[in-house]
């Protein structure tokens, strides 16, 4: 069974600073997929980054990059200067092969980015 | 880049009618299609996952009768919702997945259809 931990419910940043947002996760498969996903108000999924858990260096996408400590199990999602649309929900997710690919989410955390 | 529509985006349907809803991957051939439900400020739960030509796998607790999921070729995913009550009132989400590479295997979401049952 996979698990992922997001104990932030909402995080506050001001515009142009960075922000982390935390993930923790679980699985007993060796070989496994993270994902980070953004949801703003208008309800559709934004995919941001994926990590595999085989890669060795940490992925990247633009102001988003993804802090993979493999030996913590923690994949926190770092924004770099953020902006005011970046306010949304963000939730971590991960599949395995184990699991046939589905995908598991945490519970999301709410991030507001004050001007 | 990968995109999936969903139709309709919104709908309001009288208690103990049918609705559907129809996943569509755009420009690219998705495997696996998933169908996912979010109650307001809350996570997504997946209700069943959609191999083209094959029967749905449902989640434990996800009654297959009540949500028929047809999944017809490698660009469409249909979700009916037979007699519709409202506390099937929710936010449905499809997913479509593609396989870039050995052990990568990314799911892309459509804008997701906003049901309201009264």
């Amino acid at each position: 069974a996979q698990k992922i931990t997001q104990t932030q419910p909402g995080m506050f940043v001001q515009e142009k600073e960075a922000v982390t947002l935390d993930c923790t996760y679980d699985t007993s498969d060796p070989s496994y997929g993270l994902f980070w996903y953004k949801q703003p108000s208008s309800g559709e999924m934004i995919f941001l980054i994926y990590q595999g858990s085989y890669d060795q260096q940490n992925a990247t996408e633009g102001r988003y990059s993804l802090n993979f400590q493999k030996a913590r199990k923690s994949a926190n999602l770092v924004i770099s200067a953020s902006q005011l649309g970046d306010s949304a929900m963000y939730f971590c997710a991960m599949n395995s092969g184990g699991s046939n690919y589905k995908l598991t989410f945490g519970k999301g955390t709410l991030l507001t980015v004050n001007p | 880049g990968a995109v999936v529509s969903q139709h309709p985006s919104r709908v309001i349907c009288k208690s103990g009618t049918s609705v559907k809803i129809e996943c569509r991957s755009l420009d690219f051939q998705a495997t696996t299609m998933f169908w996912y439900r979010q109650f307001p400020k809350k996570s997504l739960m997946l209700m069943a996952t959609s191999n083209e030509g094959s029967k749905a796998t449902y989640e434990q607790g996800v009654e297959k009768d009540k949500f028929l999921i047809n999944h017809a070729s490698l660009t469409l995913s249909t979700l009916t919702v037979t007699s519709a009550h409202p506390e099937d009132s929710s936010f449905y989400i499809c997913s479509a997945s593609v396989h870039p590479g050995q052990g990568a295997v990314e799911q892309y979401f459509g804008p997701g259809t906003r049901l309201t049952v009264t």
